[in-house]
């Protein structure tokens, strides 16, 4: 398979754990995202790395929650001290390197998810 | 930011007909406009999208109009079958920085069999 791969895509955790997922996007697509999705609503922004670089972070993102992607390839979002609020689905997605204008697309390709409970 | 609106949250149709779902949006720098499919359970998916130089795109059965003016872009979905029954988000962006999407609250769409 090679589309966008996120590991685990179920977490159970109890409130004040720390939990980490990993999302392995499609193999030279240097852009990635994540985006936290709860029930009934649409994803909602979280942060975006260009290569190795996180180069935004939405306010959504508070200090418990961090982001790697240390080579370029493969990410990590981590949340610390969960909360029952932090409940949702996580989801990564991975988008080609733009070219030439009129060549560029924008798509961006979503994993499955990882479902995140905490109770 | 950019707020974004989907109308109606809900539709049912009956299969064969046409539905149209509407997304409004309020950032006029917004030069992308997607369409996104998300099945129950399973992740979104482009079905359809159109950057602001154009103001129509068909693909099969599905097709989008952009009014770039009145702002808002419009999905079309003609002789509707049980398996487009989803969650349909549109997600209006400006693809001069991160393109990040911005997702509207998604409508829900039924096909009577």
């Amino acid at each position: 398979d090679t589309g966008v791969s996120q590991d685990p895509r179920h977490k159970i955790t109890k409130r004040g754990q720390n939990v980490t997922f990993r999302c392995d996007p499609i193999s030279e697509h240097n852009r990635l995202y994540w985006y936290r999705q709860t029930l009934g609503q649409g994803p909602e922004f979280l942060t975006y790395f260009q290569n190795e670089a996180q180069l935004e972070k939405s306010r959504l993102l508070s200090d418990r929650f961090s982001a790697e992607r240390p080579k370029g390839s493969f990410s990590t979002l981590e949340i610390q001290r969960t909360e029952q609020g932090d409940s949702a689905m996580y989801l990564c997605a991975s988008s080609p390197p733009r070219g030439r204008l009129a060549e560029n697309t924008y798509e961006q390709y979503f994993g499955p998810g990882t479902r995140l409970t905490v109770t | 930011g950019e707020n974004v609106e989907q109308h109606p949250s809900t539709l049912s149709v009956q299969e064969g007909d046409s539905a149209v779902i509407k997304c409004t949006y309020s950032d006029s720098a917004s030069n992308y406009f997607p369409w996104y499919k998300q099945e129950l359970g399973k992740r979104p998916q482009l079905i359809i999208d159109i950057r602001s130089n154009v103001g129509e795109k068909k693909d099969q059965r599905i097709a989008v109009t952009l009014n770039k003016t009145a702002k808002h872009f419009s999905l079309h979905i003609t002789e509707t079958q049980p398996e487009d029954s989803a969650v349909y988000f549109c997600a209006p962006t400006w693809t001069g920085a991160n393109s990040k999407l911005t997702f509207g609250k998604g409508i829900t769409l039924s096909v009577r069999p």
